[in-house]
């Protein structure tokens, strides 16, 4: 079945960098984006940017540029987030999520990972 | 501040229909669809609803949604109490040139 693993949970001191890695099975990893979105405790959900593995590319959101960098492993179907500078409110759960539709227009997140809990302490 | 606007709570009865709305713009909802998400306590989101009323596989057809103008809407009919849970719509947003979430509406069946 298709599915997304994600790497386990994360202790980091403030201004360090953490990377989270989500491993995809079940489906063409190259086909389909891997989107990461956020959400702190008791918040919402926040996207954070997407990647596309069959070329490298990617799109990150205004909030995240500068301290975030989405990559991927194609030979191991594996993509990586990885965020720089961290600060306290930086802790958070971290899900990946396979993007699907034809374009933006229908654009939406169809498969999920379980999470990966950042604390960010002191 | 969400782009998109959802109230932060609804509620119901067993058996009780209740829908929850979320409100976008022109850059967003209205020129896209939307897609909803079920956030059960202490799990991931899962795809609910996608291009405004599709379910995927598995999702019952008690759930439904719809959309219009710069504005959408998740229906829930016969609410259980396994519905109890935080939705969230979605879309893609053609200004900030990527997915915008609704700060999410926690759904309580009394």
């Amino acid at each position: 079945q298709v599915q997304l693993v994600q790497s386990g949970a994360e202790v980091k001191k403030p201004g360090a960098s953490v990377r989270v890695s989500c491993k995809a099975s079940g489906y063409t990893f190259t086909s389909y984006e891997i989107n990461w979105v956020r959400q702190a405790t008791g918040q919402g959900l926040e996207w954070m940017g997407w990647m596309e593995p069959n070329t490298g590319n990617t799109a990150y959101a205004e909030d995240f540029r500068g301290r975030v960098t989405m990559t991927r492993s194609t030979s191991t179907a594996t993509a990586y987030l990885e965020l720089s500078n961290l600060r306290s409110d930086d802790t958070a759960v971290y899900f990946c999520a396979r993007g699907a539709g034809a374009d933006y227009f229908y654009y939406h997140l169809d498969v999920w990972g379980k999470g990966t809990t950042v604390t960010v302490s002191s | 501040q969400s782009v998109l606007t959802q109230p932060p709570s609804a509620s119901g009865t067993p058996g009780q229909r209740v829908t929850i709305s979320c409100s976008g713009s022109s850059s967003n909802i209205g020129g896209n669809t939307v897609s909803w998400y079920q956030q059960l306590p202490e799990t991931a989101p899962k795809l609910l609803i996608y291009m405004n009323n599709q379910r995927p596989s598995g999702v019952p057809d008690r759930f439904s949604g719809s959309k219009s103008d710069t504005s959408a809407s998740l229906a829930i009919s016969g609410l259980q109490s396994e519905d109890e849970a935080d939705y969230y719509c979605a879309t893609w947003d053609d200004s900030l040139k990527g997915v915008v979430f609704g700060g999410g509406t926690k759904l309580t069946v009394l």
